[in-house]
C-alpha cells in the first residue's frame, strides 16, 4: 500500500458543528502532517507529528485539534469553525526516521471543507 | 526560513524540454532543494530533490548551480500530464521537525 487516504472527500459544516477529518497511511511512515490550502494559494503547514507526538504546531487556532491515535492514523478535530476556514485540508506522511531533509512527503488527495 | 523565488507562470510546447528556474540565494549549507508539483487533482506530488550534485530520476532532472544559489528543474519531454504548479522548496534539517514551506510556485502550461 503506497498511498495516503483521507476521508471524507468533501465536508460541509455549520459554525456550531463538531466534525473530524481522518488520514490514514500503511507505509510504516513515522511523521505525519496537516496542511491547509486556500484556493489558488500554496499549501500551508499546520501540524507535524513525529512518532505519534506533536512536534510542530504552526500557531494554529485551538478550534483545530489534531490527534494521532497510532502510527497509521491522523485525525483533525474541528469545532466552532469560521467561514474563512473553508479550504482544502491535506494530509501527508514521510518515511521512518521522523522526517529528515532527505525524506519525501507523500500527500493524500485532501478533504475539501466548506463552513457555512 | 530561507526563501525561494520562481516565475509565476511558464508555457512550453508538448514533447519539448522544459526548464523551470528557482532562485534561493539565502540557502544554507545543510538545506536540501526539493521540488513538488500539484496537478489539477489535489495533493502535491514529490518530483525530485538534491543537495549539491545534479540529480536524475524517472520524472525529471535537477541541475544545481555550483554556488547552490539557484537550481533548475528539467522535464526532458513535456506531456500534457505535466501541466501543474511546480514548487521549489528548501527543506531544513531540524532533528525530525522538518517542514515544507511552499512558495507561490510556477504554473506550467503545456501547449499541444
Amino acid at each position: 500500500d503506497t498511498e495516503v487516504t483521507q476521508t471524507p472527500k468533501h465536508l460541509v459544516m455549520g459554525m456550531t458543528n463538531k466534525k473530524s477529518l481522518k488520514c490514514e497511511q500503511h507505509m510504516g511512515h513515522r511523521a505525519m502532517y496537516w496542511y491547509k490550502q486556500k484556493a489558488k494559494k500554496p499549501p500551508e503547514l499546520m501540524f507535524v507529528y513525529s512518532y505519534e507526538k506533536l512536534s510542530i504546531n504552526e500557531s494554529v487556532p485551538s478550534r483545530f485539534s489534531p490527534e494521532c491515535p497510532n502510527s497509521s492514523l491522523l485525525n483533525l478535530h474541528l469545532h466552532a469553525l469560521q467561514p474563512e476556514d473553508s479550504a482544502l485540508y491535506l494530509c501527508a506522511s514521510s518515511p521512518p526516521g521522523g522526517g529528515t531533509s532527505t525524506d519525501t512527503q507523500y500527500f493524500g488527495p485532501g478533504t475539501r471543507l466548506t463552513v457555512l | 526560513d530561507a526563501k525561494t523565488t520562481q516565475p509565476n507562470s511558464m508555457e512550453s510546447n508538448e514533447e519539448e524540454p522544459v526548464h523551470l528556474p528557482c532562485n534561493h540565494s539565502t540557502i544554507s549549507g545543510t538545506d536540501y532543494i526539493h521540488w513538488y508539483r500539484q496537478l489539477p487533482s489535489p495533493g502535491p506530488e514529490y518530483v525530485i530533490h538534491g543537495l549539491t550534485s545534479n540529480v536524475n530520476n524517472r520524472m525529471a532532472s535537477l541541475a544545481i548551480a555550483e554556488d547552490r544559489k539557484s537550481s533548475t528543474l528539467i522535464l526532458h519531454r513535456a506531456t500534457l500530464r505535466d501541466a501543474a504548479v511546480y514548487y521549489c522548496i528548501l527543506l531544513i534539517s531540524n532533528f525530525g521537525n522538518e517542514k515544507l514551506t511552499f512558495g507561490t510556485g510556477t504554473r506550467l502550461t503545456i501547449i499541444p
